[in-house]
């Protein structure tokens, strides 16, 4: 039950675009299509964002996008905004009928 | 509206036990599979245990696999997390989660309880 693979930070300027990653196994990620992403303000509990890939949960702006190749998944935040500045987190099923998350990213809005 | 609370969090003794409760309400406990994460302090989300919708099954992180036991309680719309031969790295905030019944995704959180093991 290693954790999936994520940078540990990223920072771009607002409006532009950022792509994070999430790198698992063929246990995980690669193996179903259960991946969801979480954002994450300082002393809140998580909030899902994106789940099965690439679906959003309703009230979630379209700004954020999912996708995912081979044992990869990405999560996607175009148009960035200060507010968008967060922790983000993946997490997917895995073939033991359990789950894993992500290290986490620290976005950082410049 | 729907919600999750958590209770039950405190300081114990390294090797001592705690029973954590997530009070559930706003909609059918009973339909779904509820999940334990937590987060240690300054670090990332961790997965822990979850209980499914009928109770019948339970899986769990290896980190917690024999010390940790969840249940539930459907006609009290709560699920526990007995936390047994603590350790210090078990201190971190503990979160129950509602795993959606059609997309399995965690998409109710409650606001955490601490869980600080210390001599």
């Amino acid at each position: 039950q290693s954790a999936l693979t994520q940078p540990a930070s990223v920072s771009e300027s607002p409006g532009q675009s950022i792509t994070i990653s999430c790198t698992g196994t063929s246990s995980d990620v690669g193996a179903y299509d259960f991946v969801s992403w979480f954002q994450q303000h300082p002393g809140k509990a998580p909030q899902l964002i994106i789940y099965d890939v690439n679906d959003r949960p309703s009230g979630v702006s379209n700004r954020f996008s999912g996708s995912k190749s081979g044992n990869t998944a990405s999560l996607t935040i175009s148009g960035l905004q200060a507010e968008d500045g967060a922790d983000y987190y993946c997490t997917s099923y895995t073939t033991s009928s359990t789950w894993v998350f992500g290290g986490g990213t620290k976005l950082t809005v410049l | 509206q729907m919600q999750l609370v958590e209770s039950g969090g405190g300081v114990v003794q390294p090797g001592r036990s705690l029973r954590l409760s997530c009070a559930a309400s706003g909609f059918t406990f009973s339909n779904f599979a509820m999940h334990w994460v937590r987060q240690a302090p300054g670090k990332g989300l961790e997965w822990v245990a979850v209980r499914s919708y009928d109770g019948s099954k339970a899986f769990y992180a290896d980190s917690v696999k024999g010390r940790f036991t969840v249940s539930r309680d459907n006609f009290e719309n709560t699920v526990y997390l007995q936390m047994n031969s603590l350790r210090a790295e078990d201190t971190a905030v503990y979160y129950c989660a509602r795993e959606d019944d059609v997309t399995d995704a965690f998409d109710i959180w409650g606001q955490g309880t601490m869980v600080t093991v210390s001599s």
